[in-house]
């Protein structure tokens, strides 16, 4: 089954410091990457959504140059927290769609930032 | 009215019996229906994925779409306490010839106590 992996799963960094987190596709190409946010007892909530080689699609009330996105591969994308402050302590979550895959998005394991 | 309602529970029941999580929506564009299942601290996993109305069973898991009513359901039978976990139902729409972003209920978490 298509497996995508997602690093750090957990990560402690300072306020004011930047955190990168990946996601990568293992057995399929990624052609669209969505990235979520997910506070406790709460759903997911979409982010930004970003197509391999173009730029990412922010949803409103995200700002895009607090998590930058990177989808440079079919394999690969990268959302980066820059001065990062206690709010953005969250559960991320990556998902991907593949070519010919347009239903059940491929979820990674999900990343817990905590910053202090 | 949000697009997606789901009660967020908790549910408890003991191991064996049969569970029963739903959700209802409002866009009646929604075609594609899934559930996932998400274990504490991780991605969720597809469990099911159902294209407009009916049923589709897989092992103890069985999914309905009843559009008319705009309300889907997720029976699990013989329940285990593996099944312990939160369940999300999402759904998305076609337009232009490529799938919408999926849209999540907030999740129903389930316990099952041996």
């Amino acid at each position: 089954g298509a497996v995508v992996s997602q690093h750090p799963s957990r990560v402690i960094c300072k306020s004011g410091t930047s955190v990168k987190i990946e996601c990568r596709s293992l057995d399929f190409q990624a052609t669209t990457m969505f990235w979520y946010r997910q506070f406790p007892k709460q759903s997911l909530m979409l982010m930004a959504t970003s197509n391999e080689g173009s730029k990412a699609t922010y949803e409103q009330g995200v700002e895009k140059d607090k998590f930058l996105i990177n989808h440079a591969s079919l394999t690969l994308s990268t959302l980066t927290v820059t001065s990062a402050h206690p709010e953005d302590s969250s559960f991320y979550i990556c998902s991907a769609r593949g070519i010919g895959r347009d239903h059940g998005y491929t979820f990674g394991s999900g990343t817990r930032l905590t910053v202090v | 009215q949000k697009e997606v309602e789901q009660d967020p529970g908790p549910l408890s029941v003991p191991e064996g019996a049969i569970v029963s999580l739903n959700c209802t929506y409002s866009n009646s564009a929604f075609q594609y229906f899934m559930w996932y299942r998400q274990y504490s601290r991780k991605g969720p996993e597809l469990l099911m994925y159902t294209y407009s109305s009916g049923n589709k069973e897989d092992g103890r898991f069985t999914a309905q779409v009843d559009k008319s009513s705009k309300y889907i359901s997720l029976f699990i039978r013989d329940s285990q306490p593996s099944d312990s976990a939160t369940y999300l139902c999402a759904m998305s729409a076609w337009y232009g010839g490529s799938q919408g972003n999926l849209i999540f209920g907030k999740g129903t978490k389930l316990s099952v106590k041996p």
